[in-house]
């Protein structure tokens, strides 16, 4: 069975940093690409960042390119975020997804983690 | 990159069919055919109902369906159930090697 679960949420002040981790199991990890997807409270779905199974290439919306970074671990089944100059329009729940083998869209997501901006 | 355009809210009642759609330009839904469509029951986390525009994942039942004309796709729901009421949402590759979610679309079933 496929499970993916995130961690490493919480309350961070404006400016500050934060690493969200994603544990994957149930698949052969290294051979998926992945992606973080957000959503807002009481708003809708944002694309965040994805990479390749290898690691090789990422990419990044633009609202958090140059702040964030996406990278895993193939030998711990772990993938992660990054966060950096974090601000409010940052809070929201943050999904880790995995890739449809095909490609081009998200066909197992975690449960999500909580990550607040406040000062 | 602004998200792609779906209606607030489509009711329908019971038996019926309701169709949501998807409004994008020529970089994202209008240039591929990499459109997939997300259910998100309140407090859960969104579940994958259609990819590739019309094809739909193991286990999702056929009375999801989804197709594509220009800029827009399109998400219908025949014989509307009790169980199919929550948000939907759409979501595009996009140049770039990005993807663009839609705003999302509320079904209430009457």
């Amino acid at each position: 069975e496929v499970q993916l679960v995130e961690s490493g949420g919480g309350l961070v002040q404006p400016g500050g940093s934060l690493i969200l981790s994603c544990a994957a199991s149930g698949f052969t990890f290294s051979t998926y690409p992945m992606h973080w997807v957000r959503q807002a409270p009481g708003r809708g779905l944002e694309y965040v960042a994805s990479i390749l199974g290898d690691g090789s290439s990422t990419s990044y919306s633009n609202s958090v390119r140059g702040r964030f970074t996406i990278s895993r671990d193939n030998s711990k089944n772990t993938l992660y975020l990054q966060m950096g100059s974090l601000r409010g329009e940052d809070t929201a729940l943050y999904y880790c997804t995995r890739d449809l083998s095909s490609g081009f869209s998200f066909d197992y997501w975690g449960q999500g983690t909580l990550v607040s901006v406040s000062s | 990159q602004s998200a792609l355009t779906q209606p607030a809210t489509v009711s329908g009642s019971p038996g019926q069919s309701i169709t949501i759609s998807c409004t994008g330009t020529r970089s994202d839904v209008g240039g591929y055919d990499c459109v997939s469509w997300y259910q998100q029951h309140p407090g859960k986390a969104p579940k994958l109902m259609i990819y590739d525009v019309a094809k739909r994942p193991s286990g999702i039942s056929d009375h999801f369906s989804g197709s594509k004309s220009g800029n827009t796709a399109s998400l219908t729901i025949s014989g509307l159930q009790t169980e199919d009421e929550a948000d939907y949402y759409c979501c595009s590759y996009a140049t770039g090697n990005t993807y663009i979610f839609g705003t999302g679309t509320k079904v209430t079933v009457l």
